[in-house]
């Protein structure tokens, strides 16, 4: 039973371009959602985290969009470069608990210059 | 720091072959995690330890043991390995519980068996 579900599996963007990439969940007990973000050959790296008392967070070209009625959230990357190409997974946790993350199944991003 | 490091990079084993994947942190986490990483699955859990001591059992741990004799070691040992547990092992640790922190990934280990 897959509790994040994510989409798309892969996407290809333009340079300059704004990738999306959604994912769902289903236990709402969940109330940390990071997502990591992994080069080939690398481990994945932590790179933006929302909770669920707002509603966005932004960090440079990197916002994650939060809507906790429908159980969603999404990572936007804006003004897509070739050095975003990487796998992007999201993730949800429980704070407190002792239990680790739970992963989407990944969104292989590629960025054409 | 080194922070995670794992070891080894590659191995291959037959059918039936036992072996430790080694992981090592030096930044003093309590926190440690194994996830396998397989296509189109993302990573699934599966052990976890608390502090030294202490483990418990994450998403998919058949086939698998570990040990938490001290906080900077967390070895994976594939006790009877089957073609179905050929895939990438990352380690982690982090400084909080419930992955409400940042998670350090290892490098990774990949795994073939025949």
């Amino acid at each position: 039973q897959q509790q994040v579900k994510q989409s798309p599996q892969s996407l290809i963007v333009q340079k300059g371009g704004i990738s999306i990439i959604n994912c769902a969940y289903e236990n709402t007990a969940f109330d940390y959602f990071p997502w990591y973000q992994q080069f080939p050959g690398k481990g994945p790296a932590l790179l933006i985290a929302i909770r669920p008392d707002v509603s966005e967070k932004k960090e440079g070209r990197f916002t994650i969009s939060f809507n906790k009625s429908a159980k969603q959230f999404s990572l936007h990357i804006m003004d897509s470069q070739p050095g975003d190409s990487a796998t992007y997974f999201c993730a949800a946790s429980i704070r407190g608990s002792a239990r680790q993350l739970t992963f989407g199944s990944g969104t292989q991003l590629t960025v054409l210059p | 720091n080194a922070g995670v490091t794992q070891t080894p990079k590659f191995q291959v084993l037959k059918t039936g072959q036992s072996m430790t994947l080694q992981c090592a942190q030096d930044m003093n986490h309590e926190y440690m995690s194994w996830y396998r990483q397989d296509p189109g699955m993302g990573l699934r859990l599966i052990h976890y330890s608390v502090g030294a001591g202490i483990t418990d059992q994450g998403e998919v741990p058949n086939g698998y043991n570990v040990s938490r004799s001290t906080t900077e070691d967390f070895p994976l040992r594939l006790l009877s390995a089957a073609p179905s547990q050929t895939s990438v092992y990352f380690c982690a640790s982090s400084r909080l519980a419930g992955g409400a922190d940042t998670q350090y990934f290892g490098p990774g280990t990949r795994l073939t068996v025949l």
